[in-house]
């Protein structure tokens, strides 16, 4: 069983729309992370949030830490081919060691 | 670019083969991780080395062995291989091993077991 759930796996959506990203776990967590990895590299964190509740921006990007602290939410405005690519969530377990969500893989369609 | 470098690209191997994957870390970093990212299994934690010890271990098969040098490179050995260890493994650094610490992905290794 995964400690993180992420949804939806696959997402193929135009150039200029919107969209949300979830990331769901029955465990609570003190903080969480969101990466993005573009093929052919590494993940590369893009915001971490701590607070329950929180809401970080990122350009078009809005990444929320529900109040619970089990659950985050990744919105991307106006969409662009740039936004392509596997977006992970991640936590960390009580040794501090990072676990990572299965991903949900974004194409962004020009 | 992370500033973390990690040779080879690409490694294609035929099953019970023993193959090296090297990492260098970003300069001024002294914790090296160690992941595995396969299609079924998603992003997983195989091990990880502060300043020349190990320091956390995940799910890191007993084939598998790692180690960092005075230098701080690493370097990650799997041995007798299989159909499934074919895989992205991918080096991580950062700073020092504070638990909240930012980890730099390198690019990665595909590795392809024949």
């Amino acid at each position: 069983t995964q400690l993180l759930e992420q949804s939806p796996q696959f997402l193929s959506i135009q150039e200029g729309e919107n969209l949300t990203v979830y990331c769901n776990s029955s465990s609570v967590f003190s903080s969480l992370q969101w990466y993005r990895q573009e093929p052919g590299e590494g993940p590369v964190l893009l915001v971490t949030v701590v607070t329950g509740g929180e809401v970080k921006k990122l350009k078009r990007l809005t990444f929320q830490f529900g109040d619970a602290r089990k659950d985050s939410s990744l919105h991307i405005t106006a969409a662009q081919p740039g936004d392509t690519g596997l977006y992970l969530c991640a936590v960390r377990d009580s040794s501090y060691k990072l676990i990572f969500g299965s991903g949900t893989r974004l194409l962004v369609r020009p | 670019d992370s500033g973390v470098t990690q040779t080879p690209k690409h490694l294609i191997t035929a099953t019970g083969q023993r193959v090296t994957l090297r990492c260098s870390p970003r300069s001024g970093d002294l914790s090296v991780y160690w992941y595995q990212q396969s299609l079924d299994q998603g992003l997983q934690f195989l091990i990880q080395y502060y300043n020349g010890e190990e320091r956390a271990k995940g799910n890191i098969l007993e084939r598998f062995s790692a180690q960092q040098f005075p230098d701080l490179h690493s370097e990650l050995n799997l041995s007798s291989l299989e159909l499934g260890d074919s895989a992205l493994y991918f080096c991580a650094s950062s700073v020092a091993s504070q638990n909240y610490d930012e980890q730099f992905f390198g690019p990665g290794t595909r590795l392809t077991v024949l």
